[in-house]
């Protein structure tokens, strides 16, 4: 079946400007996980979802980030007025549960604010 | 310093050799997950260990976990150029909340 999907694939922005990502996660996966990636760094924990709910926001940098998910299914991130700091790897990761289960990641938007 | 620290940061090896990773983490786990990253976009899940075991294999690769001294290695056998990658170890605590080391930059070299 089709793995997770993000869009947009690339998203150049202007300084001050609010963007949404995107994630499509694997069907029937009722956790799904934002993270970003710096230029040649690890990843940060941004937020997780179970099912709609999101228990634990205290990962999103500030409150410019926000998070939501619906149907179970599709989520989005929103950031307003970006930063340059905010450029990164936007990466989305869906499981089947919580906990011991492996993240399937999608391929991550690439964030460029200018 | 953060959870899930991996060292080497960087290795380079012939191809055939051995490479060994390892990961250190400071709280209590429930799991302790590698993942394998190509030119830095999404990851693919490579083993998961439970903090209840001490040893895993998958093909060429070996984990081992040793909670008491809250660690972990990650074992590539035979190496191949196709196992240049980065490499993450990612350890699930409390909450459920998913964290990520910054990674070992692994280059196998023909």
């Amino acid at each position: 079946g089709a793995g997770v999907s993000q869009s947009p694939s690339n998203k150049v922005t202007e300084k001050g400007k609010d963007v949404e990502l995107r994630c499509d996660p694997i069907s029937g996966h009722t956790a799904l996980y934002w993270y970003r990636q710096s230029l040649g760094q690890g990843l940060e924990f941004l937020i997780y979802f179970q099912g709609n709910s999101a228990p634990d926001k205290s990962g999103l940098p500030s409150d410019r980030f926000s998070a939501e998910r619906t149907g179970g299914s599709v989520s989005t991130l929103t950031i307003q007025r970006t930063q340059q700091e905010d450029s990164a790897v936007y990466l989305c990761a869906s499981s089947l549960g919580l906990g011991s289960y492996e993240q399937y990641f999608g391929p991550g938007t690439r964030l460029t604010v200018t | 310093s953060q959870q899930g620290e991996e060292d080497p940061q960087a290795l380079s090896i012939q191809e055939g050799e051995n490479a060994t990773m390892n990961c250190s983490y400071k709280t209590s786990i429930n799991n302790l997950q590698w993942y394998r990253q190509n030119s830095g976009r999404g990851l693919v899940h490579l083993i998961l260990i439970r903090s209840n075991e001490r040893e895993k294999h998958s093909g060429r690769l070996r984990v081992t976990l040793d909670t008491s001294k809250k660690s972990s290695s990650l074992l590539i056998t035979a190496s191949r150029a196709a196992d240049t990658a980065s490499y993450f170890c990612a350890t699930t605590g409390s909450y459920q909340k998913v964290t990520f080391g910054i990674g070992t930059k692994l280059q196998v070299i023909p």
